[in-house]
């Protein structure tokens, strides 16, 4: 199906685990991003990425790790996971040109306990 | 630096009409959209207005413009309960490579029976 998509769609995990949250899009859009949405605080960006094996930080970066090995797929990292990381994640992509804007995935809800 | 800002909260009742506000802070601005995110789900773009446009509307929907203020509004006409989410803003600056975007913090449309 064409389309962004992220998994797992919830997961709950333990304060110091290591977790990945999965983006993957069809469109082959050069720029893709993760962001956090928070009570109180919007959106905020984590990372972005504009192209294959270029990735750069956002405004909320610490904690997290992020790859670009293809197009497609933008794998958002949570090293050593912290309760104040319990959030919405959002993964996002763009042509980077144009009206579009961005289109954004269903979002991961994570749990840290 | 860029900033959009919005009001947290706005409550109508069915029929009326909603107008949503936003502010930005970026003269150079090339395209300012309207985001909807209904409950547990991501980000859909509803609708863009080009910098140099006044006004544009597409069914219910009527976004306003006014460079001088930079001041973006959205008015949802015939309000109706499906419409209740939160509304974003954002902005995509002229000089600013990817068309990368800016979001406002979001405004909560409740739409009362």
């Amino acid at each position: 199906d064409a389309g962004i998509t992220q998994s797992p769609r919830y997961k709950i995990t333990e304060t110091g685990r290591q977790v990945t949250l999965m983006c993957h899009q069809t469109w082959s859009h050069s720029y893709m991003f993760w962001y956090r949405q928070d009570l109180g605080h919007g959106l905020r960006l984590i990372y972005y990425s504009a192209a294959a094996d270029i990735t750069d930080k956002g405004e909320v970066p610490d904690g997290y790790v992020v790859s670009r090995s293809k197009t497609e797929n933008f794998p958002l990292t949570l090293e050593s996971a912290t309760r104040s990381q319990t959030s919405v994640y959002f993964c996002a992509s763009s042509r980077g040109t144009g009206s579009e804007g961005y289109t954004f995935g269903s979002g991961t809800r994570l749990t840290v306990v | 630096g860029e900033d959009v800002e919005q009001s947290l909260f706005l409550s109508v009742r069915e029929g009326d009409s909603s107008v949503i506000n936003c502010t930005y802070t970026d003269s150079s601005s090339t395209y300012l959209y309207w985001y909807k995110q209904e409950p547990g789900a991501g980000l859909q773009l509803l609708t863009y207005i080009f910098s140099n446009m006044d006004m544009k509307q597409d069914q219910r929907l009527t976004v306003l413009l006014n460079k001088k203020d930079k001041h973006l509004s959205l008015r949802i006409a015939d309000t109706q309960t499906g419409d209740s989410a939160i509304y974003f803003c954002a902005e995509s600056a002229g000089n600013n490579a990817g068309n990368m975007l800016t979001f406002g913090g979001g405004t909560r449309l409740m739409v009362k029976p």
